[in-house]
């Protein structure tokens, strides 16, 4: 199965800036997945992403809030913008495991100061 | 809304016990899985069960699936301490995503 690269793999930031967080995965994947793990919590879903196409976004979460870009079938990356305290948590990329189930990457766990 | 939710919350045995833990969901799935996670840190896949099975063993653990009841549950047999982790059932409606549960935290003491 696939082997994610995730990084950074945590950042603590200023309120207001943006954090870009890049996965790079060891093979050519069709579709990327970005997840959001708040503390203590479950994972929930932010959005798909297709190379060569505009990333498709869950309920609750905005192009402007959470910009994807997926380049090429074996890179993408999420950016957190304008960022609050409410942001802080653990983002994690996944993708297909070709055989069952998703592998994921180390993930990377944000603070929002 | 969450798709699954486990039971217990958390769950503290020492070496050498069983540890059960329990999912239920509530839409059709076409299949359902099982994740750990270690300290925060990445998922790792442990085992996927389809709908049409009823059971599936990998290593020490063993997943049972009832549909009729939309509920899971996974044992992991002869626990050790680095079974310590959070776990996760993880539905798959047939649209290529997961919905996660809230996780079962899992301690085991030497």
């Amino acid at each position: 199965s696939a082997v994610i690269s995730q990084k950074p793999s945590r950042d603590i930031c200023q309120r207001g800036t943006s954090l870009t967080i890049q996965c790079q995965v060891d093979s050519q994947v069709t579709m990327m997945f970005w997840y959001r793990q708040q503390p203590g919590q479950s994972l929930t879903l932010i959005a798909t992403a297709n190379q060569g196409s505009e990333a498709t976004y869950e309920s609750g979460f905005v192009i402007d809030k959470f910009p994807i870009s997926r380049p090429n079938l074996t890179f993408s990356t999420l950016t957190v913008s304008n960022m609050s305290p409410e942001d802080s948590s653990i983002y994690l990329c996944s993708v297909d495991r070709q055989g069952g189930g998703y592998t994921f990457g180390s993930g990377t766990r944000l603070t929002v100061v | 809304s969450q798709q699954g939710e486990e039971d217990p919350q958390a769950l503290s045995i020492q070496e050498g016990e069983n540890a059960t833990m329990n999912c239920s969901y509530k839409t059709s799935i076409n299949n359902l899985q099982w994740y750990r996670q270690n300290s925060g840190r990445g998922l790792v896949h442990l085992i996927l069960i389809r709908s049409n099975e009823r059971e599936k063993h990998s290593g020490r653990l063993r997943v049972t699936l009832d549909t009729s009841k939309k509920s899971s549950s996974l044992l992991i047999t002869a626990s050790r301490a680095a079974d310590t982790a959070s776990y996760f059932c993880a539905t798959d409606g047939g649209y290529s995503t997961l919905t996660f549960g809230k996780g079962t935290m899992l301690l085991v003491s030497p």
